[in-house]
């Protein structure tokens, strides 16, 4: 079972800064948060993966605060091309397939 | 372009067939999968193998039944499917069994 928890869907404009939060209130000392997105009749992409504090790639940011038991997944000026369902995992790094797909977070981003 | 390429994209078949899907990964990855994507359903993991041999088995029927020759690529053969198996078959490498996954493009599966 997922350890985590999404909005279903998000709403967005162009050019917006879009945040997508997933709660994890069990999440254990060695489980890392990873974020996938996945596009209609795609298979999921990997986006960006964190431990604690804050960490930036050139398509998003995660922010995770001390308590560890939610992260932030941020887009910057988000397109049409953004629309996609968010997928947030949590599970230890060092355990045999421990991460596992939840529902996920619909984003639709309008014109 | 992932680098896990899957054939077919498409497979439309009867109950009574037997097929197979097949997975292709050049990244050197020493981890494979089979997901499952059913509408409005999230993503269920069915197997996976880590260096050519199966790690982990998620309760799939027997109709099911995956093959991995070697770590470039993964199979999974049907036979005698049900309805409901129609989905969304999406397979997936990792450098090793607890990296950020690949995904392909998936076969979309209709069984008729």
């Amino acid at each position: 079972l997922a350890k985590t928890t999404q909005p279903i869907s998000m709403d967005s404009y162009e050019g917006q800064e879009v945040n997508i939060t997933c709660s994890h209130n069990n999440i254990a000392t060695n489980d890392y948060i990873t974020w996938y997105q996945q596009f209609p009749s795609q298979g999921p992409r990997f986006i960006i993966q964190g431990y604690k504090t804050k960490v930036t790639n050139e398509v998003a940011s995660l922010f995770i605060p001390a308590d560890r038991k939610s992260s932030t997944l941020s887009l910057p000026r988000v397109s049409l091309s953004d629309t996609a369902v968010y997928y947030c995992l949590v599970g230890d790094r060092n355990l045999n397939n421990d991460m596992r797909f939840g529902a996920g977070t619909r984003l639709t981003v309008k014109p | 372009e992932t680098g896990v390429t899957q054939t077919p994209r498409h497979l439309v078949m009867g109950m009574t067939n037997k097929k197979s899907l097949k997975c292709e990964q050049h990244l050197g990855h020493n981890a494979m999968y089979w997901y499952k994507q059913s509408a409005k359903k999230p993503l269920e993991l069915m197997f996976v193998y880590s260096l050519e041999e199966r790690v982990e088995n998620n309760s799939v029927p027997s109709r099911f039944s995956p093959e991995c020759p070697n770590s470039s690529h993964l199979f999974l053969h049907l036979h005698t499917l049900q309805p409901e198996d129609s989905a969304l078959y999406l397979c997936a490498s990792s450098r090793d069994s607890n990296q950020p996954q690949h995904f392909g493009d998936g076969t979309r599966l209709s069984i008729l």
